[in-house]
């Protein structure tokens, strides 16, 4: 089975700041990396598909990059609404979500 | 409106079943994969099964032989019985519609979860 890790777990920034997620793969998966926002209490919601496409409806703040093993999720400019948490999701064989990174509001 | 809504949550004692409803709006399930994520209370998404347009269906290891997907055509909704439930099966149980393109796939749409409680 393909494992996914994400760093950090979790993160506290100010609104206005960069903030930029981590997501490896055990092996390769080229572009089969998706990004999901999870708020409490709710489903999540698709940010990112195929590693770097953004979901129609979805702020350009968000930008995904990475291929291979490597991905990463950036928020250009942390806003208040971005407390969440945030998970990466594989689909290169079977399906597997990485632990997920809680992001916080200082 | 495209939605999906999840039903049939509640709580069981362990050894006991249950079946969730999902029923699609907007779009035919049929035609589509349908997929259930579950996630334990404070833990992270887990994936367990699929059914495909075709009709075949997979399980993650951890409900394999226990759990069956399946869909009604006509009602246009997504089934899932949970039978030998365990303490460890207790999570809010999401269906998602799993949205295939030329080399990629992602979940696009999910319901609002049900939440599965095992508990004696």
């Amino acid at each position: 089975d393909i494992q996914m890790t994400q760093s950090p777990s979790s993160l506290s920034a100010s609104v206005g700041d960069r903030v930029t997620i981590t997501c490896r793969a055990s092996q390769t998966i080229n572009n089969y990396l998706n990004w999901f926002q999870q708020k409490p209490g709710k489903a999540p919601k698709l940010l990112i598909y195929a590693a770097s496409t953004l979901q129609s409806g979805v702020p350009s703040r968000f930008s995904g990059s990475g291929s291979g093993t490597d991905f990463t999720l950036t928020i250009s400019s942390l806003q208040p609404e971005d407390s969440a948490t945030y998970y990466c999701q594989q689909s290169s064989s079977g399906r597997t979500f990485g632990q997920g990174t809680k992001v916080e509001i200082k | 409106e495209v939605q999906l809504v999840e039903s049939g949550g509640g709580l069981i004692q362990p050894g006991g079943s249950l079946r969730l409803s999902c029923a699609a709006s907007g779009f035919t399930v049929s035609s589509n994969y349908m997929s259930w994520v579950r996630q334990a209370p404070g833990m992270g998404l887990e994936w367990v099964s699929i059914i495909y347009s075709a009709g075949n269906t997979y399980y993650a290891d951890s409900v394999k032989g226990r759990f069956t997907i399946s869909r009604d055509n006509s009602k246009n909704t997504l089934y899932f019985q949970m039978n030998s439930l365990r303490v460890e099966d207790t999570a809010v149980y999401y269906c998602a519609r799993l949205y295939v393109g030329s080399d990629w796939e992602t979940f696009d749409l999910w319901g609002q979860g049900t939440l599965v409680t095992v508990s004696s």
